[in-house]
């Protein structure tokens, strides 16, 4: 099973700041990876796929990067509706795994 | 647009069984693949179950093989969890959620979940 590490569990970031989340693989994954961000209450929300494509109608503030093992999610300028949970995901490998997530709040 | 419905979740004993229910729309439900995915109270994400479009592939977590059967229905999009000899830890939100149509197994739109309680 491919073990997905995010760092740092919690997030501490002031509005407008930016926030780099970090989630690491057991092993390659090459670019298979989604992240997600979930808000209490609320369903997943697909935001990158393929390591640093942004889905469709997300914020050009969200970018993704990385490949092989080592993956980061950038959010430039958080807005309120941005503090969030937030999961990476890899496809690459059978079972599907998430990572633990990141909870990004307001400092 | 796109919506996905989950029912059947609520309170169940320890080895007891559920079937849940995802009702689609907005889509044409045959060319998808479809996946289950779980959330344990306070807990992150835990993907469950995945099925092709046609039935084929199917794949489960090590968690829920030989308990849980996913299937689909195409002519009533709708796609299905049949769980057995549930138990305490398999108490969570599960969600419908649908992939792409590449196939690649993330996925686009989720449901809104469903809660499944296992308690004694």
């Amino acid at each position: 099973e491919t073990l997905m590490t995010q760092s740092p569990a919690t997030l501490s970031v002031s509005p407008g700041e930016g926030a780099s989340l970090s989630c690491r693989a057991s092993q390659s994954v090459s670019n298979t990876l989604a992240w997600y961000q979930q808000k209490p209450g609320q369903a997943p929300r697909l935001l990158i796929y393929d390591a640093s494509t942004r889905a469709t109608g997300i914020p050009a503030r969200f970018s993704g990067s990385g490949s092989g093992t080592e993956f980061t999610l950038t959010i430039t300028s958080l807005q309120s509706e941005d503090f969030a949970f937030y999961y990476c995901q890899q496809y690459s490998h059978w079972p599907l795994t998430f990572g633990g997530g990141t909870r990004v709040e307001i400092k | 647009q796109v919506q996905l419905v989950e029912s059947g979740g609520g309170l169940v004993k320890p080895d007891g069984s559920l079937r849940l229910s995802c009702a689609v729309s907005g889509f044409n439900f045959s060319d998808y693949y479809m996946g289950w995915v779980r959330q344990a109270p306070g807990k992150g994400l835990e993907w469950v179950s995945y099925i092709g479009s046609r039935n084929i592939p199917i794949y489960y977590a090590d968690s829920v093989r030989g308990r849980f059967t996913i299937s689909r229905d195409n002519a009533k999009n709708s796609l299905y969890l049949q769980m057995n000899s549930l138990r305490v830890d398999d108490t969570a939100v599960y969600y419908c959620a649908r992939t792409v149509i590449s196939r690649a197994p993330y996925f686009e739109f989720w449901g809104q979940g469903t809660l499944v309680t296992v308690s004694s």
